[in-house]
């Protein structure tokens, strides 16, 4: 079975800041990779797929890169909305998640 | 516009049958693009997939729940359903349905997720 391992479990940043969070897979994985938002008490929201595609609606500052094993999802200019938890998925025919990341104000 | 909702009891006791149904609104169950899938969040936990069915009733399940998992699909009703059995504290989730895009060999990425529904095992 392919393990996802996000880095890191938790993020501590501020408004205004880019940041980077890593997803890496226990396995070559091409560009199978999702990126979502997870807010206390709702869904969790798409943001990027494969790899690298912006899903419609997210604005332009989330961006995602990598294939392979190694993957990120960069957040650029860091608004107050943006504090959540992302995951990151593989998915094949059936989807892992990665454990998450929580971003929070610093 | 879009709509899953997930319904189903929100308490079940051990050893029992776990039984959810989503009812898609605003689409159609029967769409050649998409599957339909099921995910669980213990709480203040991650993500786990269930199962996943497309409308012929392909499908595919997470071989860590496959031997205790039904998913099926009614596309007259335009709802799919979960069947978890013999039930213990560790499914105490929140069980959220979503669709699944899907374009090449298997089910891809959920772009689109009910509310979801808290169910509690417990006698």
């Amino acid at each position: 079975d392919i393990q996802m391992t996000q880095s890191p479990s938790t993020l501590s940043a501020s408004v205004g800041d880019r940041v980077t969070i890593t997803c890496r897979a226990s396995q070559s994985i091409s560009t199978w990779l999702a990126w979502y938002q997870q807010k206390p008490g709702k869904a969790p929201k798409l943001l990027i797929y494969g790899a690298s595609s912006l899903q419609s609606g997210v604005p332009s500052r989330f961006s995602g890169s990598g294939s392979g094993t190694e993957f990120t999802l960069t957040i650029n200019s860091l608004q107050p909305d943006d504090f959540a938890t992302y995951y990151c998925q593989h998915y094949d025919s059936y989807g892992t998640f990665g454990q998450g990341t929580k971003l929070e104000i610093k | 516009q879009l709509q899953l909702q997930e319904s189903g009891p929100g308490l079940v006791k051990p050893s029992e049958t776990l039984s959810l149904t989503c009812t898609v609104s605003g689409g159609s169950i029967s769409s050649s693009n998409y599957y339909w899938g099921w995910i669980r969040q213990p709480p203040g936990k991650g993500l786990e997939e269930i199962a996943s069915i497309y409308y012929t009733g392909n499908t595919y399940y997470n071989p860590s729940l496959k031997s205790r998992v039904t998913i099926s699909i009614d596309t007259s009703k335009n709802q799919f359903s979960l069947k978890l059995n013999s039930v213990t504290a560790a499914d105490t989730a929140v069980y959220f349905c979503a669709r699944q895009f899907h374009l090449g060999n298997y089910p891809d990425y959920f772009d689109f997720w009910g509310q979801g529904t808290l169910v509690t095992v417990s006698s």
